[in-house]
């Protein structure tokens, strides 16, 4: 069965450092992975997608993120924080029988001033 | 494009009445819909998946008498909470997916529908 795993339910960073976000998953097949972006009290904003194409995937915001087969990861990365970019996030991976999305648990990103 | 649109946004209801929510694809064909369920400071919790013109298939837990879904056509579903009680208050997402894209993986989320019960 899939799963995902995001590492800190809260991840703190000062404006202007680098953000980096925690996702493994595992998966028996090569998978879709989805990171989304969930502001308070609003729905889901896709940030980037990795579907085996480039491994290296660049999203909106500024935001990227690396598929690592070996390490079975997909960690979100910013180089530079702005206070706008706190929020809930959410990696997910898809299904490929159902196109059920796994969820991981979350990330809430705070930015300091 | 892609886009999904919820309605209402929110919505308050007193105690054992029912509620309706729609789940609507602006601008492709919603071959199947996702609906979910969001406690404060969680994940999303599938309900059910519907794919058009079928019965809905729900989630293990979910009460099947209780959210009554329907997805009668390829731009619209509806949740409907029956009944309703206080511990049914919570943030309902619906997505779609068009089973008709190359990018038939991806699915596209409504903005979420905000439901307290009195």
């Amino acid at each position: 069965a899939q799963s995902v795993t995001q590492l800190g339910s809260h991840v703190s960073v000062s404006e202007g450092a680098l953000v980096l976000l925690r996702c493994n998953y595992s998966s028996s097949v090569p998978p879709y992975l989805f990171w989304y972006v969930q502001y308070p009290n609003q729905g889901l904003q896709l940030l980037l997608k990795y579907t085996s194409a480039a491994t290296l995937v660049k999203g909106i915001n500024g935001f990227e993120a690396e598929f690592k087969k070996s390490e079975t990861s997909f960690h979100l990365t910013k180089p530079s924080a702005h206070m706008s970019d706190a929020a809930e996030y959410f990696c997910a991976v898809s299904d490929h029988s159902n196109y059920q999305l796994i969820w991981g648990a979350g990330t809430k990103l705070i930015i300091k001033p | 494009g892609a886009v999904v649109s919820q309605h209402p946004s929110w919505v308050i209801c007193k105690s054992g009445t029912s509620v309706k929510i729609e789940c609507r694809s602006l601008d492709f064909q919603a071959t199947t819909m996702f609906w979910y369920r969001q406690f404060p400071k969680q994940s999303l919790m599938l309900m059910a998946t519907s794919n058009e013109g079928s019965k809905a298939t729900y989630e293990q837990g979910v009460e099947k008498d209780k959210f009554l879904i329907n997805h009668a056509s390829l731009t619209l579903s509806t949740l409907t909470v029956t009944s309703a009680h206080p511990e049914d208050s919570s943030f309902y997402i619906c997505s779609a997916r068009d089973g008709f894209a190359p990018s038939s993986y991806e699915q596209y989320f409504g903005p979420g529908t905000r439901l307290t019960v009195t």
